[in-house]
């Protein structure tokens, strides 16, 4: 059963930093893409980061590309964001997404999300 | 970047009855790489149909998807109690990955 569990959430003020994190099983994990998307409160969803399967690629929303830097660690089932230079747009609900292949693809499981908020 | 308009917004009707669901991109969607997800309140979104008309896996028969280029529609034959929810198209045919805005299903 693939299995993605977000953590690394909570409240932050503006300017500050935030690394989630996202534990992966139930697949084998560098055969396949991940992403994050994001859902600010009451909001649609908005792709945020991808990574390739091996994680020679990246790629990112234009939003957030300088601010934030996805990558992942095979040896824990791992993918996670960094996130810098945070602002009162990027609060939301922090979904981890598994690619059905490639990167640019569509996301056949989800996590439960980790809420970021940015507030003084 | 491919905009993607869903419509309506909110769309009103009783259990059992047919859904339309439509989906526009801006420009046309390579290879027809368009999902669509349902998002129940608290949860994360669900994986319904992909390549525009292709069942997910445990996705019950009354879903289906059609249309090519910049025209989708995700049908819902017969709404159940558990349908009325939001629903969310997704193209993934070139940079930046998108998604629309969403279509609430209310109970009329």
């Amino acid at each position: 059963e693939v299995q993605l569990l977000e953590s690394g959430g909570g409240l932050v003020q503006p300017g500050g930093s935030l690394r989630l994190s996202c534990a992966a099983s139930g697949f084998t994990f560098n055969n396949y893409a991940m992403s994050w998307v994001r859902q600010a409160p009451g909001k649609g969803l908005e792709w945020v980061s991808a990574i390739s399967g091996s994680g020679a690629f990246t790629y990112y929303a234009d939003s957030v590309k300088g601010r934030f830097i996805i990558s992942r660690d095979e040896s824990s089932n791992t993918l996670f964001l960094q996130m810098n230079s945070l602002g009162a747009e990027d609060t939301a609900i922090y979904y981890c997404a598994k690619s059905w292949a490639g990167a640019k693809s569509w996301f056949d499981f989800w996590g439960r999300g980790t809420l970021v908020t940015v507030s003084s | 970047e491919i905009v993607l308009t869903q419509s309506p917004g909110t769309l009103s009707l009783s259990p059992g009855e047919r859904a339309t669901l439509s989906c526009r991109a801006s420009q046309s969607v390579s290879n027809n790489y368009l999902a669509w997800y349902q998002q129940k309140p608290g949860q994360a979104p669900r994986l319904l149909i992909y390549v525009a008309s292709r069942r997910a896996t445990g996705i019950p028969d009354r879903f289906s998807g059609s249309g090519s280029g910049t025209d989708f529609t995700l049908t819902i034959s017969r709404l159940e109690p558990e349908d009325f929810v939001v629903y969310y198209c997704q193209q993934s045919g070139s940079s930046p990955l998108t998604f629309g805005g969403g279509t609430k299903v209310e109970i009329k």
